[in-house]
């Protein structure tokens, strides 16, 4: 049983596309992530939402916008998508704000 | 602020020898510290965390990380590498109380290890 899972694993799209990528996590957990890794394999935190709550709103571009159906669940939705959005974002969750986080293996985006 | 410095970008060690690798924090609070590895492609996996128990704390895989206050350090270290050890490795911290618990990672580590 995968913990934390996040589809597509691979999306390659054009610029201006919108696109979305899926998370969902089986742990019941009350807390769920979004991150950022470049291609320097920096890890930076995009969102964060604690019982559907957003409670962390990092200085992301407003392309980009989390939606947290319920607790299981946090998505996140590009817009227009840019060059520089290319990446490895991952979906995190933790049982309370603070505590270990699990990762989800993380889906490759490229815009060409 | 909080923050995290990961003190080599790359270190080479042969098989059978020890390894470390070493992290300093900056923290207002009480911190929590975690050390997490990303094998090639991967996703990231919890090696350990300090969250103000027993300073010395082991992990997986044969892996530990001594905190020491006074030098603000939480440097990782395993007697032993092993081929399969070799991976990106990051240095974390965590203020629970406040931040909503968001993790800083440290520029990671690259760990090589030769047979």
């Amino acid at each position: 049983d995968t913990a934390v899972s996040q589809t597509p694993k691979y999306l390659v799209t054009q610029m201006g596309n919108d696109k979305s990528i899926k998370c969902e996590q089986n742990l019941g957990h009350d807390t769920m992530y979004w991150y950022k890794q470049d291609s320097k394999k920096f890890l930076k935190i995009m969102f964060s939402y604690n019982n559907k709550e957003l409670i962390i709103n990092e200085t992301v571009p407003n392309r980009f916008s989390p939606k947290s159906p319920d607790k299981a669940h946090l998505n996140l939705h590009i817009n227009s998508l840019e060059l520089g959005d290319s990446a490895v974002y991952f979906c995190a969750s933790s049982r309370f704000r603070g505590n270990e986080q699990f990762f989800g293996p993380g889906t490759r985006l490229t815009v060409l | 602020a909080q923050s995290v410095t990961q003190l080599d970008s790359h270190v080479s060690v042969s098989e059978g020898t020890p390894v470390l690798l070493r992290c300093n924090y900056s923290s207002s609070y009480s911190p929590s510290l975690f050390w997490y590895v990303q094998h090639p492609n991967k996703g990231l996996q919890l090696l350990l965390k300090y969250t103000s128990a027993a300073t010395l704390v082991k992990g997986i895989n044969g892996f530990e990380a001594e905190f020491k206050k006074s030098e603000t350090s939480f440097h990782l270290t395993k007697p032993s590498a092993h081929m399969s050890d070799a991976a990106e490795y990051f240095c974390v911290v965590s203020d629970r109380y406040n931040q909503g618990g968001k993790l800083i990672f440290g520029q990671g580590t690259e760990l090589s290890v030769k047979p």
